[in-house]
């Protein structure tokens, strides 16, 4: 089974632009998390959903947005950005709600 | 706010050693449990996970989990230099809620 793949890897951004994140869950996969992880802030909940609801956000601002698809597949959007959104944003998918997650690569963006 | 609670480190532990990672949670109404492995510069991948009180063995891998101490912990046996990474706690009740991390050194 393939794992959980997250595009693009590697993202420059300047501050102000806006940029949307995709994930595609392992396939029968109906959850999908979002993270962001700074060194210095460990790993930060974002947003849950489980077939196509948010189920919940976490204490992020509302520049901070995203989605599930009918396939599950998930995007998340962050408009406006500022340079303390640069960090690794993790996508991690399982197949309900309490049951493991399994991690994707993430995607390294970098706001200057 | 519900958190997990981990000791950042380093431990350090001679190759062949047991290391012992523990983990806190203040979510009482936490239903799930889980152990990730994290190398430098990479995505966390799942351990274990373990749901009831007790122990649950995987290979070199124990867990434990106390639900009344509110406390779980992870044993790695025969531990390995490449044991040596950063070990999160999760516990998911509302959602899933990651502990900072234990920074785990196999010295060889």
């Amino acid at each position: 089974k393939a794992g959980v793949t997250q595009t693009p890897r590697y993202l420059i951004k300047t501050r102000g632009q806006q940029v949307t994140l995709s994930c595609s869950p392992i396939s029968g996969h109906r959850s999908v998390s979002w993270y962001q992880q700074t060194p210095g802030q460990g790993l930060q909940f974002l947003f849950e959903y489980f077939s196509e609801t948010q189920r919940n956000k976490g204490n992020f601002p509302g520049r901070f947005s995203g989605r599930q698809f009918s396939n599950s597949r998930s995007e998340m959007n962050v408009s406006t950005l500022e340079l303390g959104d640069s960090a690794l944003y993790l996508c991690a998918s399982s197949r309900g709600l309490y049951y493991e997650q399994y991690f994707g690569p993430g995607t390294r963006l970098t706001v200057t | 706010q519900k958190e997990v609670e981990q000791n950042s480190g380093p431990l350090s532990v001679p190759e062949g050693a047991i290391a012992s990672l523990n983990c806190t949670y203040s979510d009482r109404g936490s239903q799930s449990f889980f152990w990730y492995r994290q190398y430098s510069g990479k995505s966390p991948e799942l351990i274990m996970s373990i749901y009831s009180n007790g122990d649950k063995e995987d290979g070199r891998f124990t867990a434990q989990l106390n639900k009344a101490s509110q406390y779980v912990s992870l044993l790695i046996r025969d531990s390995q230099p490449s044991d040596s990474a950063t070990y999160l706690c999760a516990s998911y009740g509302q959602n899933f809620v990651f502990g900072p991390g234990t920074r785990l050194s196999v010295l060889p």
